[in-house]
């Protein structure tokens, strides 16, 4: 079964530092989000993208976030300069298309600390 | 807006018991409704869903009715196994606009044997 790919499943950065977070979708998926779980809390809402350009994206997703789809395949989001609070792990999740009945799948998370 | 409330955690049953999660939503529209799973150390994993009113969702035995009248969508399951440890969130998409889900805050579900 064709499933969301996410790498590194865990990486470790010092407060400060550029990360990229890297997903794969589904491949014949239109819409792909990044959500964010802090330990021990709900997930949250980052951002939703679709063709090419930012949808809608929520009040966590400040100057610091930025997402790309830099080739047919991948969808990165990159926190520029990482601060304490950003220590989550970071879902990436794609759907065929915007209709409030699909399915939206989830990779398995890339777990971000920052020391 | 968008909010789902869910029952407050931890929760601990014995194999074989009877589960019950609780979830009410409140909407715009008539929203779709989801119970994600997550396992230890792993992803977020579709349980059930339910689209429309009075549908059941079900998986793996566990089932979830979209209840229109009372806007809930609880989760059942009759006889848990330890397997099922996990933790369970209840979401909803609104069929406004957007696609994004909203999460409840889940609930931790342990099974001794």
């Amino acid at each position: 079964e064709p499933e969301v790919t996410q790498t590194p499943s865990h990486q470790v950065t010092q407060m400060g530092q550029e990360v990229i977070l890297r997903c794969v979708p589904i491949s014949n998926h239109l819409y792909f989000y990044w959500y964010r779980q802090i330990l021990g809390q709900k997930v949250e809402f980052l951002v939703s993208f679709y063709n090419n350009e930012i949808s809608e994206k929520s009040e966590i997703f400040d100057d610091q976030f930025s997402v790309e789809r830099p080739d047919g395949s991948n969808f990165t989001l990159k926190i520029r300069s990482t601060k304490l609070e950003d220590s989550a792990m970071y879902f990436c999740a794609s759907t065929p298309r915007g209709e409030s009945g699909n399915t939206i799948y989830f990779g398995e998370g890339s777990w971000l600390t920052v020391v | 807006g968008n909010s789902v409330t869910q029952m407050e955690g931890p929760v601990t049953l014995s194999e074989e018991a009877f589960l019950t999660i609780n979830c009410t939503y409140t909407a715009t529209g008539y929203p779709s409704l989801f119970w994600y799973v997550q396992y230890p150390g792993e992803g977020l994993q579709l349980l059930l869903k339910a689209t429309k009113a009075d549908d059941k969702g079900s998986n793996k035995g566990f089932e979830a009715t979209y209840r229109k009248e009372t806007t809930s969508f609880h989760l059942e399951k009759g006889s848990v196994q330890v397997s099922d440890s996990a933790v369970y969130f209840c979401a909803l998409i609104s069929n406004f606009g957007n696609e994004k889900l909203t999460f409840g805050t889940g609930t931790r579900l342990t099974i001794i044997p």
